[in-house]
C-alpha cells in the first residue's frame, strides 16, 4: 500500500516553464488536495477536489490549475513559473470530508525552485 | 489575526518533561488534526478530534469545542519527538482545512 506518492521531490525550474507536480493515492480517497508551505507560513491550500471530475480553489489559486479525471489521480500544473512560486508543495488526501472524521494522508513533498 | 493560532512558536525541553503545544482557532470546525513534520520534511497525521480526549501512547490531544480551543500534550518526551507539530481545522463544510504555523519542539538529552 503506496498510500499518497508525490513526484517528483526536487525540480528547478525557469522563470516562465511550465511543469505538472503529479500525485496520486491509492485508498480510493474522495478529497485530494494540494498545499504549498514556505518559511514563516503555514501550510496553504491551492486547490482541492471532493472527487472525479471537482475541483475548487483554495486559499492561494492563482499560477495553479488542477484536474481531477480519476479517483487517483490529482496533478498540479504551474502554466508559467514565477520566482514567487519557489516553495514546498504537499499533496494530501482523506475520506469523508463532509464528515470531518477521515484523517489526513501526505505525500513526501516536491521542493520546487524557480529562478 | 490568523484563524488557527499555535503557542509556543518554539519550545525546548529536556528529556523526560511533560509537554504542551496549544492551539486556537477562530472559526466554525468539523474536526481539528495534529499533525508532525519530522526534519526531513514528511508530514504524519497524529489525531484527529472532532470532541473530548484522545490517546496514542505518549500522545495525548484534548479539544474545548466551546472555547474553540486545542492542547496536545506528550508526556515523558524524548529526543525522537522533536519535530515540527501543526494543528489544522476543517471547515464546517468539510472541504477546507486551515493550519497553523507550527510549534518546533526540540527535546534535549
Amino acid at each position: 500500500n503506496a498510500g499518497v506518492t508525490q513526484t517528483p521531490k526536487f525540480q528547478v525550474l525557469k522563470t516562465g516553464q511550465s511543469m505538472t507536480l503529479q500525485c496520486a493515492q491509492d485508498m480510493n480517497h474522495e478529497y485530494m488536495s494540494w498545499y504549498r508551505q514556505d518559511p514563516g507560513m503555514g501550510l496553504r491550500l491551492i486547490h482541492y477536489s471532493v472527487g472525479a471530475g471537482i475541483t475548487d480553489q483554495g486559499e492561494v489559486p492563482n499560477g495553479y490549475n488542477v484536474s481531477r479525471s480519476t479517483t487517483e489521480d490529482f496533478p498540479l500544473r504551474l502554466l508559467s513559473a514565477a520566482p514567487s512560486q519557489t516553495s514546498v508543495y504537499f499533496c494530501a488526501s482523506s475520506s469523508r470530508p463532509f464528515e470531518g472524521n477521515s484523517p489526513l494522508h501526505f505525500g513526501n513533498g516536491t521542493r520546487l525552485t524557480v529562478t | 489575526k490568523n484563524e488557527v493560532e499555535q503557542s509556543p512558536q518554539n519550545l525546548t525541553a529536556q528529556e523526560g518533561e511533560f509537554i504542551t503545544i496549544n492551539c486556537s482557532y477562530s472559526v466554525g470546525i468539523s474536526a481539528l488534526h495534529w499533525l508532525q513534520q519530522h526534519p526531513g520534511g514528511g508530514i504524519v497525521s497524529l489525531f484527529m478530534l472532532s470532541s473530548g480526549k484522545k490517546k496514542h501512547g505518549r500522545l495525548i490531544a484534548t479539544i474545548n469545542i466551546q472555547e474553540k480551543h486545542s492542547s496536545l500534550h506528550i508526556t515523558a518526551s524524548h529526543p525522537r519527538d522533536s519535530a515540527v507539530y501543526i494543528c489544522a481545522v476543517r471547515s464546517a463544510s468539510g472541504s477546507r482545512l486551515t493550519f497553523g504555523e507550527g510549534t518546533q519542539l526540540t527535546v534535549n538529552p
